[in-house]
C-alpha cells in the first residue's frame, strides 16, 4: 500500500504569512495527487489536482507543485479563512487513494 | 450546483448493519462515479469504497468483507451498508462525487458529512 505522510502535522501561523505543506509518498506516484481543505462541519474542499491543477473557483494564492514522491501546498498569503485542515490524496493506485494523516493550520 | 446529502441513523448497537444513503442534486448520478469516506474522532480521512456509472465497485481492502456500495439511478441516490459494525467504525461519513479527467482522479463535490455513533 502506498503510505502518505504530511508536515507538519499542525501549525501556527498570522495572516498574510506564506507557508508550505509537504506530502511525501511512500513510492513515485508521478503527479497523481489532490489536496483537500476542510473545516469542521463543512464539506472537504478541492484546491489542487494532478499536484499542480488548481480546481475552478479556488484562489491563485494556492500553490501545488512537486512530483514523483514530494509535494507541496504552498499558500502564499493566508487569509482568515484559511485556517482549517488540509490533506493530500493520491490517486495512483486503483482504487483511489490513500489520504495523508493531515495538517491543521491555526491563527497564530 | 452539484449538492449531496447524506441521510441515515446517528446511532447503530454492535454488530448491526449501517445503511446510509447520499442524495445527489443538480446533476445525474449516471455519470462521474460515487464514493464513500469517513473520518474517525481525531483522525484522517479514509477511503469506503466507489460506485462507478457502469455498476461497478472498489472497496477499500481493510473493508471489503463488510461493505457494500449501491445505486439507485431512478431516485439519484447512491447507499453505504457497512455490517459487523464495532465501536472502531464510529466516525463522520463522507459521500463525495469523483471526477475523472484522463487517468486523474479527483473527489469534487463532497457532501457535510454525517456522524455515525456505534453503542449499545
Amino acid at each position: 500500500d502506498i503510505q502518505m505522510t504530511q508536515s507538519p502535522s499542525s501549525l501556527s501561523a498570522s495572516v498574510g504569512d506564506r507557508l508550505t505543506i509537504t506530502c511525501r509518498a511512500s513510492q513515485n506516484i508521478n503527479t497523481y495527487l489532490n489536496w483537500y481543505q476542510h473545516k469542521p462541519g463543512e464539506a472537504p474542499k478541492v484546491l489542487i489536482y494532478a499536484a499542480s491543477n488548481l480546481q475552478n473557483g479556488v484562489p491563485s494564492r494556492f500553490i501545488g507543485s512537486g512530483s514523483g514522491t514530494e509535494f507541496t501546498l504552498t499558500i502564499s498569503s493566508l487569509q482568515p479563512e484559511d485556517f482549517a485542515t488540509y490533506y493530500c490524496q493520491q490517486t495512483y493506485s486503483i482504487p483511489p487513494g490513500t489520504f495523508g494523516q493531515g495538517t491543521k493550520v491555526e491563527i497564530k | 450546483q452539484v449538492h449531496l446529502q447524506e441521510s441515515g441513523p446517528g446511532l447503530v448497537k454492535p454488530s448491526e448493519t449501517l445503511s446510509l444513503t447520499c442524495t445527489v442534486s443538480g446533476g445525474s448520478i449516471s455519470t462521474y462515479y460515487w464514493s464513500w469516506i469517513r473520518q474517525p474522532p481525531g483522525k484522517g480521512l479514509e477511503w469506503i469504497g466507489s460506485i462507478y456509472h457502469s455498476g461497478n465497485t472498489n472497496y477499500n481492502p481493510s473493508l471489503t468483507s463488510r461493505v457494500t456500495i449501491s445505486v439507485d439511478t431512478s431516485k439519484n441516490q447512491f447507499s453505504l451498508r457497512l455490517n459487523s459494525m464495532t465501536a472502531a467504525d464510529s466516525a463522520i461519513y463522507y459521500c463525495a462525487r469523483g471526477r475523472a479527467s484522463g487517468s486523474y482522479r479527483v473527489f469534487d463535490f463532497w457532501g457535510q458529512g454525517t456522524l455515525v455513533t456505534v453503542s449499545s
